[in-house]
């Protein structure tokens, strides 16, 4: 069964500073990997998908890189503000029609 | 369109009572998925509709547990005999037949005391 881990599982960093939020999964033979951003007791906000055979996704501040053969994608948040504050969490789209989550990664940007 | 849908945003019930959620997904995305998520977790995934047919039902669902999506657009999520285990937040989730990118609604958090 495919797992997911996140880590830190906690983040707390100054307004203005870069940060990256790390996801590891266990099985590569992944279609597609997604990050998204959860505010508390809301759903779920979509930031980046990156499929399998790509390397990285951008979108403005956030850029999600995919290393399939290792298990592994970041998110880079660059010049992170208070409204940053939120879970980040990852997710990986196996052949099955289902996404396996991580437990998430809270940030906290202190103004 | 706004985005996915759900109804209501909260719902506290009695232990035992049924319970019913309602799922609208984005326009045209033909593929539906409903998660179920505690708190301090990721979500779990529950079933997978596409169109009508429900293809995949996790072991999650225990036979309490019931889902429609009767003309393949909105979908229900039924809870029968509730228990205080059933509560969370229930996400539903769409996605268009082109592309896998799952969208999610804001959720339905579930109380049961």
């Amino acid at each position: 069964k495919q797992e997911v881990t996140q880590i830190p599982a906690a983040l707390s960093v100054p307004e203005g500073e870069n940060l990256v939020l790390n996801c590891s999964f266990t099985d590569s033979a992944i279609y597609n990997l997604q990050w998204f951003r959860q505010d508390p007791g809301k759903g779920l906000t979509s930031l980046l998908l990156i499929q399998s055979s790509q390397r990285e996704q951008t979108s403005g501040r956030l850029n999600a890189s995919l290393d399939k053969s290792s298990g592994r994608s970041t998110l880079y948040i660059a010049a992170s503000q208070p409204g940053d504050s939120a879970t980040y969490l990852c997710a990986v789209r196996t052949g099955a029609n289902n996404l396996f989550f991580g437990t998430g990664t809270r940030l906290t940007v202190i103004p | 369109d706004t985005g996915v849908s759900q109804d209501p945003r909260h719902k506290i019930t009695k232990r035992g009572q049924n319970v019913t959620f309602r799922c609208d997904p984005i326009s045209e995305h033909n593929r539906l998925y409903w998660y179920r998520q505690t708190l301090g977790q990721g979500p779990e995934f529950l079933t997978y509709f596409q169109n009508e047919a429900q293809l995949e039902k996790s072991r999650l669902l225990s036979d309490r547990f019931s889902a429609e999506r009767p003309k393949g657009s909105f979908s229900t999520l039924e809870i029968q005999r509730t228990e205080q285990g059933d509560s969370a937040m229930y996400l539903c989730a769409s996605s268009p037949p082109d592309r896998s990118e799952a969208f999610f609604g804001q959720g339905t958090r579930l109380t049961v005391v």
